[in-house]
């Protein structure tokens, strides 16, 4: 069955550093990957899109990469903030070009 | 512009009551999400729409959820009657239609549904 897997254990790490997230995925290759960050209380807000054509996309302080091969998406932040403090969840279009199924996400947390 | 609006955005109800969601979704997107989401998780979508057609209704638990989308427009999710297993937070989102560039999803807050 197609599964999406991400990190359930929460990622702290100190001010400045950068946080590595990833999203691996099996029994599917999708067109793109999506990005999106969650804070408590609050709905999804999309971040970043990468496509299976795409190794590699920036945003400011966001990078993401795309290995269709591996079936893997890493996301990074660089220089990171306590602002940037939040879950971080991938979702990928399973089944349908907008069929968007989420992965459980991965906690961050940026210690000053 | 308004972004994708939910109400309520909590409710607690008795189980065996029905309840009601109402999504507004951003003006001009013709795909509407609703997913559910319970804590430590990601969303899990129940139905999608593109217009006024259920595309994907597959994760929708038939016996006692339901979903409209009247012209194509706004949307309400009804549970009827609930359990104590619904409660979570329900999510509306929206997004343009496949085939455009731009292909994410925009949500609304949700309404945090607890079923006592």
């Amino acid at each position: 069955s197609q599964k999406i897997e991400q990190n359930s254990e929460a990622l702290n790490i100190q001010e400045g550093k950068t946080a590595t997230l990833t999203c691996n995925y099996t029994n599917y290759s999708p067109a793109y990957l999506q990005w999106y960050r969650q804070d408590p209380g609050r709905g999804p807000v999309f971040l970043l899109l990468i496509r299976e054509n795409e190794k590699e996309k920036r945003k400011e302080r966001l990078k993401v990469t795309f290995d269709t091969t591996l079936k893997q998406s890493l996301f990074h932040i660089t220089a990171s903030q306590p602002a940037d403090s939040a879950t971080y969840l991938c979702a990928l279009p399973l089944g349908g070009y907008n069929k968007l199924i989420f992965g459980a996400g991965t906690r961050l947390a940026v210690h000053p | 512009e308004a972004g994708v609006v939910q109400s309520p955005r909590y409710k607690i109800i008795e189980k065996k009551q029905p309840v009601a969601f109402w999504c507004n979704p951003i003006s001009g997107h013709n795909t509407l999400y609703w997913y559910r989401q319970n804590l430590g998780q990601g969303p899990e979508l129940l139905i999608r729409y593109e217009n006024e057609e259920a595309v994907d209704d597959s994760q929708l638990p038939k016996d006692r959820f339901s979903a409209e989308r009247l012209k194509g427009v706004d949307s309400t999710l009804k549970i009827q009657p609930a359990e104590l297993g619904d409660s979570a937070v329900y999510l509306c989102a929206s997004s343009l239609a496949p085939g455009t560039t731009y292909t994410e999803a925009f949500f609304g807050q949700g309404t945090r549904l607890t079923v006592v």
